[in-house]
């Protein structure tokens, strides 16, 4: 029992390019969160799900786009990474919203 | 829409000491507090939550108390350690029917205790 997987964990970007982000919880949890972490400004929300195939915007979707195909998988897309996008990126799991997992962040740096 | 605030953004105590972490939330239908540690270079974990059915919650030298009137829930850790230093965040959401999926975190308490 893995929890919640993601990858991947380091990251550099240079300005413009994309990436995709994969989290995958095993624990067959309803809701799923990206979330980002900046210093001073705590765990920010991104992007939710309540589950597959359906997907929320968070308080700060600007700039990224997600997908729930899978209940299991949660993708958090960057189409034209910039500076401002530099962060730790944490994805959650919970069970209708109650305790969330998180997985072991990804620290993304875009030059 | 729903917003949490919480202070203070750094606590610094002596070992044995308590301390107090304050979280305010915006959302009157909020009805779920939960608080999570983050160790340096680790991920949040929950340590306690809460239900808007209760009052107050203790766990050993952890407690979270709940005011819906003011709509504002605090940490308390007694008896406080070095290994209780880290990052404290609470958060807010609705769960049951009117749960919308949200869930929504405070800034982050850096918390030291110094031996």
């Amino acid at each position: 029992n893995a929890g919640v997987t993601q990858t991947p964990k380091f990251r550099v970007l240079k300005t413009g390019q994309s990436m995709t982000l994969l989290c995958a919880q095993d624990m067959n949890h309803e809701y799923m969160y990206w979330y980002r972490q900046d210093p001073g400004m705590g765990l920010r929300l991104i992007h939710y799900s309540v589950g597959e195939g359906t997907t929320a915007k968070g308080e700060v979707p600007d700039g990224y786009n997600v997908s729930r195909l899978k209940k299991q998988n949660f993708l958090l897309g960057l189409e034209s990474a910039a500076p401002s996008q530099t962060s730790v990126y944490f994805c959650a799991s919970s069970r209708q919203g109650r305790e969330a997992f998180f997985g072991q962040g990804t620290r993304l740096t875009v030059v | 829409g729903e917003n949490v605030e919480q202070h203070p953004s750094t606590l610094s105590v002596q070992e044995g000491d308590s301390a107090v972490i304050k979280c305010t939330y915006s959302d009157s239908a909020s009805n779920y507090f939960p608080w999570y540690k983050q160790e340096l270079g680790k991920r949040p974990q929950l340590i306690i939550d809460i239900r808007s059915n209760v009052g107050e919650k203790k766990d050993q030298r952890i407690a979270v108390t709940l005011n819906k009137t003011a709509k504002h829930f605090s940490l308390h850790i007694t008896e406080t350690q070095p290994e209780d230093s880290a990052v404290y965040f609470c958060a807010a959401s609705k769960e049951g029917s009117s749960n919308t999926g949200k869930l929504i975190f405070g800034q982050g308490t850096t918390l030291q205790v110094k031996p």
